[in-house]
């Protein structure tokens, strides 16, 4: 069973970079025509999606984030991470990251989520 | 991009229906047969409950139903149940590979 786990600080400082790893376990990262990617989540607002990567092939991301977001891989770890850079407390979410089998439209699996805060 | 409108809350009886819209435009829900829905529990990360339009993942009740009609999905949860009454998010592709997300709905059950 397909298992994704979330770490990183939970508190970041206004301006600097903000960086997430997520841990796969039950699958493989490199796995063909698995999508991975990260959405966020506002406290008491809405999902937004942040950025899917396909391994090997591509990297799409949200048009509003895309100047300040990347989203590398770690296949020796079986990780894939989120940084996102010069934040703002507008980015201040739970982050979750996930996993699409096929298909990017849709996702079946989800971390349970972390919470990060950014200071002024 | 802007987000798909939801209704901000939806209510219904146990055992009756409820129809949640989510409405977008024809750069994203009219352009495209890629339209999801999530539920989700507070504290807990989403589920995913329709996908393309009127798909149900393995293990989702019948109860949860989805349709399209022109720039607007609808999910409709019939035969309402205590554990129903959750938020509940649409999604739809818009086009170079970019996602958009609905506003979300609370749905009651009273």
């Amino acid at each position: 069973q397909l298992q994704l786990q979330e770490s990183g600080p939970g508190l970041v400082k206004a301006s600097e970079t903000l960086s997430l790893t997520c841990t796969v376990s039950g699958d493989s990262i490199s796995s063909s025509n698995h999508y991975w990617g990260w959405f966020r989540q506002p406290p008491g607002k809405g999902l937004e999606w942040i950025g899917t990567i396909y391994y090997r092939a591509s990297t799409y991301y949200n048009p509003s984030l895309k100047s300040r977001v990347t989203i590398p891989v770690d296949t020796s770890q079986n990780q894939f991470s989120l940084k996102l850079t010069s934040v703002t407390a507008a980015d201040t979410a739970v982050y979750y990251c996930v996993m699409a089998p096929g298909s990017p439209h849709s996702y079946d699996y989800w971390g349970q989520g972390t919470l990060v805060t950014v200071s002024s | 991009q802007s987000a798909l409108t939801q209704p901000p809350s939806a209510s219904g009886s146990p055992g009756q229906s409820v129809t949640i819209s989510c409405t977008g435009t024809s750069s994203d829900i009219g352009g495209y047969n890629y339209v999801s829905w999530y539920q989700q529990h507070p504290g807990k990360a989403p589920k995913l409950i329709i996908y393309g339009v009127s798909k149900r993942p393995s293990g989702v009740p019948d109860r949860f139903s989805g349709s399209k009609s022109g720039n607007t999905a609808s999910l409709t949860v019939s035969g309402l149940q205590a554990d129903d009454e959750v938020d509940y998010y649409c999604s739809s592709y818009a086009g170079s590979n970019n996602w958009v997300f609905g506003t979300g709905t609370k749905v009651t059950v009273l």
